[in-house]
């Protein structure tokens, strides 16, 4: 399968400090991107890198690729109670449209 | 833009019910997924159109699933009959798509689904 597995599956930490999260995957792949779910709803896109690029920056959160190791990061600086929610990175293959979503990092901040 | 809606939010049924999950896409968008979320499961994609056509549907469960996208602006998941163990959120999400590949996906707030 193509999913991507990320890890770890839960992480908390205090408000302040840094998360990250972990996604491998099995294929080589287009893009690769990062989603988050708030309880009960839909899922957010928040960013995405392309298979030529090696690492992204917005605002806060900093995502990695290393296509070599077939691994992504995600880094969330500074973190805040806002925050908490499960992050799911999502690959997909050369010449699709469809991604592959991960089965998820559930992230909770402590304020 | 009023971004993906989905109706209904919430269903209730009994076992055996025909279920119908409605979906309206981003105005533009040429690519429209239907996804189910379990614990058990996670995010399953079933089934996805690209300019009203189906191209995958290799997810879809079991011939009781249907998908339809009549028009670019409308598409629904049919359940019949639906069973317990169709209980889920289902979400739809809609994209443009692009030759350097899969563009954001926007997703429905989705549908939690209770099948007594």
């Amino acid at each position: 399968s193509q999913q991507g597995e990320e890890d770890p599956q839960a992480l908390s930490i205090q408000e302040g400090e840094n998360a990250t999260m972990n996604c491998s995957y099995k294929t080589s792949i287009n893009n690769l991107q990062w989603y988050r779910q708030n309880s009960g709803r839909g899922l957010v896109h928040l960013i995405l890198i392309r298979s030529n690029e090696r690492e992204k920056h917005s605002g806060r959160l900093r995502v990695t690729l290393d296509t070599s190791k077939k691994s992504s990061s995600l880094l969330i600086t500074a973190s805040r109670a806002a925050d908490t929610a499960s992050y799911f990175c999502a690959t997909s293959l050369t010449g699709a449209n469809n991604l592959f979503f991960g089965t998820g990092t559930r992230l909770t901040v402590i304020p | 833009d009023a971004g993906v809606i989905q109706s209904p939010r919430h269903e209730v049924t009994e076992m055996g019910q025909e279920v119908t999950l409605r979906c309206k896409p981003i105005s533009g968008h040429d690519y429209l997924f239907w996804y189910r979320q379990t614990m058990m499961r996670g995010l399953e994609l079933l089934i996805y159109f690209n300019n009203n056509v189906p191209i995958d549907d290799s997810g879809m469960p079991e011939d009781r699933f249907s998908a339809k996208m009549p028009n670019a602006s409308f598409s629904t998941l049919k359940i019949q009959p639906s069973e317990p163990r169709d209980s889920a959120v289902y979400f739809c999400a809609s994209s443009l798509g692009g030759v350097r590949g899969p563009g954001t996906q926007y997703f429905g707030p989705g549908t939690r689904l209770l099948v007594l």
